[in-house]
């Protein structure tokens, strides 16, 4: 299957400082790209949708000033948690799809542990 | 898209098969049934998926019954690496893809 990459793994960081996620398809281009949020023992919460070159879509209850998303390229998509506190700790997972197939599956990231300190 | 519903938890031997049901009574006739697994602190591993037909790949089968309301995934010789959370999702042909995930099956395979 097609490779989505994550980077960092895990990052620990201050309260109020902000943190970059990158997102990457490494063998396929993603047209649309997914993150998620999972706290610990509970299941995946979409956060928001992008597509490549314009602006993403937010799930309800998710701040977009707080958690920003860039999809500049068919390859690549950010995600940055702007003035990051403990609550943010989490775990953010991406996923990309390719091209428009309709019945294609979805490939996830293998994750990013943010802990806020 | 249809909600799911699956048990909390299952057991399986070591190379046994792993039969894990989920219950989608609402499913529209437009809707494809997909499972997803995720190993501790991984992210999500994509199983395989089916409309209405039986569908086997190299990780397992996917069984749907005629009526589409309910379906099964068969880890035909479950390891220990196949302990995992398990997750039943339909989703809507020609929606933007988002995946709803519920809270899944954790199997545990026992040696």
């Amino acid at each position: 299957g097609a490779v989505v990459s994550q980077h960092p793994s895990w990052v620990i960081c201050k309260s109020g400082t902000s943190v970059k996620i990158e997102c990457r398809s490494l063998d396929f281009q993603a047209t649309t790209m997914f993150w998620y949020r999972q706290f610990p023992k509970q299941s995946l919460m979409l956060m928001a949708t992008s597509n490549e070159g314009s602006k993403a879509t937010y799930e309800q209850g998710v701040e977009k000033d707080k958690f920003l998303i860039n999809h500049a390229s068919l390859t690549l998509s950010t995600l940055t948690v702007t003035s990051a506190h403990p609550e943010d700790s989490s775990f953010y997972i991406c996923s990309a799809r390719e091209g428009e197939k309709m019945s294609t599956e979805a490939f996830f990231g293998q994750g990013t542990r943010l802990t806020v300190v | 898209d249809a909600k799911t519903t699956q048990p909390p938890s299952m057991d399986c031997a070591e190379g046994r098969a792993a039969n894990l049901p989920c219950n989608h009574s609402t499913i529209s006739g437009n809707e494809y049934v997909y499972w997803y697994r995720q190993i501790h602190s991984q992210g999500p591993q994509y199983i395989i998926h089916g409309l209405k037909n039986n569908e086997t790949n190299e990780m397992a089968s996917l069984i749907i019954t005629e009526d589409r309301k309910s379906s099964t995934l068969i880890l035909p010789h479950a390891t220990l690496r196949d302990t995992a959370v398990y997750y039943c999702i339909v989703r809507v042909v020609g929606s933007n893809y988002k995946l709803t995930f519920g809270k899944g099956t954790l199997l545990t395979v026992n040696p």
